[in-house]
This record gives structure tokens, C-alpha cells and sequence, in this order.
């Protein structure tokens, strides 16, 4: 079936590193993505979406990019922070369908 | 941005008993959603909670082990119903944001145990 799923389950860095973190999927029809984080404990946070017709997303110290051609998402975390270790999932909803479908986590360590 | 508590935020339980979880919002919102956490795992959709109608049950998650309340704008339940081990997770309700109706905001999550 349809699945979203991440090539990296765990990705270490260095402190003031940049991370990418990426993502593929299956359902060509997705028009909607979303990258989520979850620190320990906590629920998922939305940090950035971008639709199927754009290939690039800015947000502050994060940059998501979409390539439709080869269905894969990555997120881009400049100057990685201490704070910024969490496991981080992506997902996509498409058209009417308000359902989330998530991929399978990385989880990111930045180390000091 | 919505603001979402969860109660409780974690338990302890039997097998073969019930626990009904809560979810309040502290603002009204149409679409509330159950997941199912596993661990180690990624998020998984339970049910779509729409107030005035009865859930939508993704597949493999049925009303009478997952039945689940939505009285009004602001709150839903969830109960795990004839627990079993393989029922613990952590259970997460989230919303749709009033801007955008893809972008939700999830709840801090309640972690279950089953024994």
C-alpha cells in the first residue's frame, strides 16, 4: 500500500552542523507535507509544510525540500542546536483527506 | 496555536480492564484525532472525532475496543477497552488548526502499560 517512510532511522551530529534529514513517499497523489518534531515525552511539533507545488520552504534555520520526480522530502536544520535532538517524522495528508500519514522517525543527536 | 492537555498522562493497567482517556481544548475546534503510538514507533490514526457524529475508525481499529466520545467543541474521549499487552502505547489526541485545516497540533500524549 501507500507508505511514507525516512532512509535514516538515526542521524548524530556535530553541535553548530547542519542536519538533513530525509524522507520518501510512495502516494504520488500527496500534495501536502508536513515535518514534525517530537522531543521525549512530548507530543509531535510542526515545524514546516510545503505543498506539492513548490520544491523549496524556508523557515527560520529550517529548509524543507520536495522533489516530486523521485517522490523524497528532506529537511534541512542549519546550525544544529542541542535542542534540536529530538526524533523527527514526516508526513502527508492529500487532497480533501484531513488524515495524517506519518513515516517512520529519525532520530537526531546533536552532541556538544 | 490550540492548547491541549491530556488526562492522565500516564497509567499503569491490568489486562483485560478499561481506561478511558481525556482530551481538552482550550479552544473549539471541529475535527479532533486519536493516535496510537507505539514504542519505538511512528504515529498512527486510530479515529477521526467529529462532534455530533460518530468517530470514523481507521482500518483495523474498531468501535468497541477504541469507543470514543466527542460531546462538544471542546473535549473527546478514548477508551482502550479488555486491555492487553499489546495495547500499550502512548495515545495522542491532536486538532486541526483554524487557519489551515491539514495543520495539527497534538496533545502532550498518554503513555499506557498494560500488564
Amino acid at each position: 500500500g501507500e507508505s511514507v517512510g525516512l532512509h535514516l532511522p538515526t542521524l548524530s551530529v556535530q553541535e553548530g552542523d547542519n542536519s538533513i534529514i530525509n524522507c520518501a513517499y510512495s502516494n504520488s497523489a500527496s500534495d501536502y507535507f508536513i515535518w514534525y518534531k517530537q522531543e521525549s515525552g512530548k507530543g509531535p511539533q510542526f515545524i514546516i509544510d510545503i505543498r506539492s507545488n513548490m520544491d523549496k520552504r524556508q523557515g527560520q534555520r529550517v529548509t524543507v525540500l520536495l522533489n516530486k520526480t523521485v517522490k523524497h522530502l528532506s529537511l534541512q536544520i542549519a546550525a544544529t542546536q542541542p535542542g534540536d535532538s529530538a526524533v523527527y517524522f514526516c508526513a502527508e495528508t492529500g487532497g480533501s483527506n484531513y488524515k495524517l500519514t506519518f513515516g517512520k522517525g529519525t532520530l537526531l543527536t546533536v552532541n556538544p | 496555536s490550540a492548547v491541549i492537555s491530556q488526562k492522565p498522562s500516564r497509567d499503569i493497567c491490568q489486562r483485560g480492564t478499561s481506561l478511558t482517556i481525556q482530551c481538552q481544548v482550550d479552544s473549539q475546534v471541529t475535527m479532533m484525532f486519536w493516535y496510537r503510538q507505539q514504542p519505538g514507533q511512528s504515529l498512527t490514526l486510530i479515529a477521526t472525532a467529529n462532534q455530533g457524529s460518530e468517530a470514523t475508525y481507521e482500518s483495523g481499529f474498531v468501535i468497541d475496543k477504541f469507543p470514543i466520545s466527542r460531546p462538544n467543541l471542546t473535549f473527546s474521549t478514548l477508551t482502550v477497552s479488555n486491555m492487553s499487552p499489546e495495547d500499550s502505547s502512548i495515545y495522542l489526541c491532536s486538532v486541526e488548526q483554524a487557519t489551515s485545516v491539514y495543520e495539527q497540533f497534538f496533545g502532550p500524549g498518554t503513555r499506557l502499560t498494560v500488564l
